[in-house]
């Protein structure tokens, strides 16, 4: 157990739905992170936030949002659901970011039907 | 911008025996972090070793070693007894110790499916 949570760990929903992930980090981490893995893309980074502000962003598509609350979990949401944005979605949280290790959620399933 | 390659989709090993899996990865930066991560059939991602570039000595952690020439921008994970259990998807990932952008995450590589016959 890596003490990072996220829920739910499955997730179907219909084509231009709207959902909410939620990922509580381990206990004293300020950053989390968020990751897409899909089978045609890999693992690719989405948004970083470290103690309620955004600090990095990559890959992530407008129709996606993130958000760090003052209790340190975050959400990840993802509006108007296309098939292509099925996928397993990982939070991961690390003390600073900078120059530790990133400990793992089990990851959302998400499917697009 | 950094990338990571892993030139392996699969391998396989027999158990009890030894392994190696390859990284290459690109960067002009001086200063930066390798990993290696596993992620068995549970999709948990698990992170097996660490490697400080700026640190000579490769990184050991139990049956798992690294080979880490800076030069040849080569990060290489050796199992070694190697366990019913090690079979999972390894993936090698670089981070950046700059924010900014999208530094101070991981980027990965595509993975390399490690099967373990007994």
């Amino acid at each position: 157990d890596s003490g990072v949570t996220q829920t739910p760990k499955h997730l179907i929903t219909a084509t231009g739905q709207r959902v909410t992930l939620r990922c509580s980090p381990r206990s004293g981490d300020l950053s989390v992170y968020w990751y897409q893995q899909s089978l045609d893309q890999g693992l690719q980074f989405l948004i970083q936030y470290y103690n309620g502000e955004e600090r990095a962003k990559g890959n992530i598509l407008e129709r996606f949002s993130a958000q760090q609350f003052p209790d340190l979990h975050s959400e990840l949401n993802l509006s108007s659901l296309e098939l292509g944005d099925s996928a397993l979605y990982f939070c991961a949280s690390s003390v600073a970011g900078i120059n530790t290790e990133a400990f793992f959620g089990q990851g959302t399933r998400l499917t697009v039907v | 911008a950094q990338t990571v390659t892993q030139s392996q989709p699969e391998m396989s090993v027999q158990e009890a025996e030894t392994v190696t899996l390859s990284c290459t990865y690109d960067t002009s930066e001086s200063d930066y972090y390798l990993f290696w991560y596993k992620q068995p059939p549970s999709r948990q991602m698990i992170l097996v070793i660490r490697q400080e570039a700026y640190k000579q000595q490769n990184a050991t952690e139990n049956r798992f070693s690294v080979n880490f020439q800076k030069a040849a921008k080569s990060f290489s994970l050796k199992i070694s007894d190697s366990q019913l259990g090690d079979a999972a998807m390894y993936f090698c990932a670089y981070r950046s110790p700059r924010y900014g952008g999208s530094q101070g995450n991981l980027i990965f590589g595509k993975g390399t499916k490690l099967s373990v016959k007994p």
